[in-house]
């Protein structure tokens, strides 16, 4: 059973608009949430995170928000750049970290020229 | 630069025979994961590491094996590869097992067992 689900496996947006990548959960252990981006032929590179205690977390461009009574986060790039084009995989780790970072299938994000 | 190296970057082996893949961090981090990426399944854990001297089971640890010898190195074995261990394979670390912190990732190495 998949307990991180990313339902869109990919996105295609226009250079300068939002890039908005959705992620869901289904166990409510779960209280830290990471995005990692990851380019062809490399490995994930970590992009932000969110702990439970909060519903927003910004870093530049980038934004995470997370709705826990819907067990739902989501991931807000903008504006989007060419270079931002990857695999985004969300990432949720159960109450007081654990081994075990328990990851979606990832959400292919294009950006257009 | 500090970070995560594997070894081999990619591999063609035949099916039955044993491999090795190489891990080390120069970061002095307490825990180590390795996972396989294959398409359409996201990243699937296969063995951690807490720290030296430990190692657990993930979520798909059939046919492999680890050992933590020290806190550097953390090898994955194959004994007898099998087409379905097919995959892309990634090492991993934290500083802390039990602390709301970011893994850091290897480059992968690209298994295809025929």
């Amino acid at each position: 059973d998949q307990q991180v689900k990313q339902n869109s496996p990919s996105l295609s947006v226009q250079e300068g608009r939002i890039s908005i990548l959705n992620c869901d959960y289904t166990n409510s252990m779960f209280d830290y949430f990471l995005w990692y981006k990851k380019y062809p032929a490399e490995g994930p590179t970590f992009l932000i995170s969110i702990s439970s205690i909060k519903d927003k977390n910004e870093d530049g461009r980038f934004t995470v928000f997370l709705n826990k009574s819907a067990k739902h986060l989501s991931l807000h790039i903008v504006p989007s750049q060419p270079g931002d084009s990857a695999v985004y995989f969300c990432a949720a780790t159960p109450q007081g970290g654990s081994e075990k970072l328990v990851f979606g299938k990832g959400t292919k994000l294009t950006v257009n020229p | 630069i500090a970070g995560i190296t594997q070894a081999p970057t990619s591999q063609i082996l035949a099916a039955g025979r044993r491999m090795t893949l190489r891990c080390t961090q120069d970061m002095r981090h307490n825990a180590m994961y390795w996972y396989r990426q294959d398409l359409g399944l996201g990243l699937r854990l296969i063995h951690y590491s807490n720290t030296a001297g430990t190692t657990g089971k993930g979520e798909v640890p059939d046919g492999y094996s680890v050992s933590r010898a020290n806190t550097d190195d953390f090898p994955l074995t194959l004994a007898s590869a099998v087409p379905s261990q097919t995959s892309v394979y990634f090492c991993a670390s934290k500083a802390q097992p039990y602390m709301n912190t970011e893994a850091f990732f290897g480059q992968g190495t690209r298994l295809t067992v025929v």
